[in-house]
């Protein structure tokens, strides 16, 4: 089993939808949780970080459920410039917090 | 935000040449840094921790005597990619910590280096 899951996609929605990202991560103790954009052929960057309260940023909202070891994004009111790839990351096991990053799910905004 | 660079932003070589990537923190001073691969279309993979001053520490399955990594100094690591093969084409990317601290501390992602090996 990977350690983190993602659905790899690719969503495609309309312009002003709302979309739902899911992922399940197996490491229990896992303590910091992520969510990075990445664009095509580019690296990876910090879109959010996941609070046990869940937490939002504008239009993104990110939640956490320790007891499932399942986390979430929510976009709503899509744009153009939300097509990316959407990574959820994990710290891992061992020393020095190493992250874990899932493969991906793609979005594709269209007008 | 925290700038981490990467050079070369991409090279092509010949089967069995060496390559060397260096990895800097601009505007910080990076206690760890950690090297990454990802093949197309997959999740990016932690191939190695460095520490300043130390040795890497390899995930499992990594050859520490194929990708060499050092870490001289507070800004800049370097992964060497020895006797380079074909298979070992893709996007290497490098991120940089500025502490060794907390599980929440942020990681600092340099732009990647695409290699060709022909």
């Amino acid at each position: 089993r990977k350690e983190v899951e993602q659905d790899p996609g690719p969503f495609n929605v309309p312009e002003g939808a709302t979309v739902a990202f899911n992922c399940t991560y197996s490491n229990s103790a896992s303590q910091s949780f992520f969510w990075y954009r990445q664009d095509c052929r580019k690296e990876p960057k910090l879109l959010m970080s996941v609070y046990s309260s869940g937490n939002e940023d504008g239009r993104f909202t990110a939640q956490l459920n320790r007891a499932s070891q399942y986390i979430s994004l929510l976009i709503r009111d899509s744009k153009l410039s939300d097509s990316a790839t959407y990574l959820c990351v994990v710290n891992g096991k061992g020393g020095y917090n190493k992250l874990i990053f899932g493969a991906g799910t793609r979005l594709a905004v269209h007008p | 935000g925290a700038v981490v660079s990467q050079h070369p932003s991409w090279v092509i070589c010949k089967s069995g040449t060496s390559v060397k990537i260096e990895c800097r923190s601009l505007d910080f001073q990076a206690t760890t840094m950690f090297w990454y691969r990802q093949f197309p279309k997959q999740s990016l993979m932690l191939m190695a921790t460095s520490n300043e001053g130390s040795k890497a520490t390899y995930e499992q399955g990594v050859e520490k005597d194929k990708f060499l990594i050092n870490h001289a100094s507070l800004t800049l690591s370097t992964l060497t990619v020895t006797s380079a093969h074909p298979e070992d084409s893709s996007f290497y990317i490098c991120s940089a910590r500025a502490s060794s601290g907390g599980a929440s501390e942020t990681q600092y992602f340099g732009p990647g280096t695409r290699l060709l090996v022909l």
